[in-house]
């Protein structure tokens, strides 16, 4: 298994522009979320989802919109980058609600000027 | 709100030098505390879930405890591997979210 993966590695935008980070496992994890992690403030929950079709918002959504059409696929989308999202951004994923042990992936490094 | 707070912020431990890092936590109901591993420019790792007050896990070197008000992290006679960045969160019966610490950096010096 190759378990949580994420493209890009890194990413530099310009205050304005969208992008799509992408997020993948082949765990068959019915629970996947995103995180960002900055300095001095830990891991911050943006959004999350329980199954293919129901996602919700986190701790700071604002700014990003995810989906879930698939089990494996839960990307998140930029709208417009602003320098407060320049960050380290991870996905992750556990079995269900029951399964506590999460698994994550190894993080993109987003800058936006 | 669940809040977690991790101390040290840093610590620097020779080799073979025993010490404990501390989470402090406040929720309404605890469903879990997890312990993750992070080193540099890498994902977090999964070290421990504790589910009650009194439960201990060991791994290797690591043994975290876990009280109804905190939970600590003992590293015994680390080496410099053990060098990384400790994550403590905690999950509440109210929503499936983990709410996470500042964490806590170790390096162990040769």
């Amino acid at each position: 298994n190759a378990g949580v993966t994420q493209t890009p590695k890194f990413q530099v935008l310009k205050t304005g522009q969208s992008m799509t980070l992408q997020c993948a496992q082949d765990m068959n994890h019915e629970y996947m979320s995103w995180y960002r992690q900055d300095p001095g403030m830990g891991l911050r929950l943006i959004h999350y989802s329980v199954g293919a079709g129901i996602t919700d918002q986190g701790e700071v959504p604002n700014g990003y919109n995810v989906s879930r059409s698939t089990t494996e696929d839960f990307p998140l989308r930029l709208l417009s980058a602003a320098p407060s999202q320049t960050s380290v951004y991870f996905c992750a994923s556990r079995e269900d609600r029951g399964k506590n042990e999460q698994f994550f992936g190894p993080g993109t490094r987003l800058t936006v000027l | 709100e669940d809040q977690v707070t991790q101390s040290p912020e840093a610590l620097r431990l020779q080799e073979g030098e025993s010490s404990s890092l501390n989470c402090s936590y406040t929720v309404s109901g605890l469903r879990g505390l997890f312990w993750y591993r992070q080193d540099p420019g890498k994902g977090p790792e999964f070290l421990f879930t504790l589910y009650s007050a009194g439960e201990e896990k060991e791994k290797e070197r690591l043994k975290a405890t876990l009280t109804k008000k905190e939970s600590f992290l003992h590293i015994t006679a680390p080496k410099p591997e053990d060098s990384a960045t400790y994550l403590c969160a905690v999950q509440d019966y109210g929503n499936n979210r983990l709410a996470f610490g500042k964490g806590n950096q170790v390096v162990v010096i040769p």
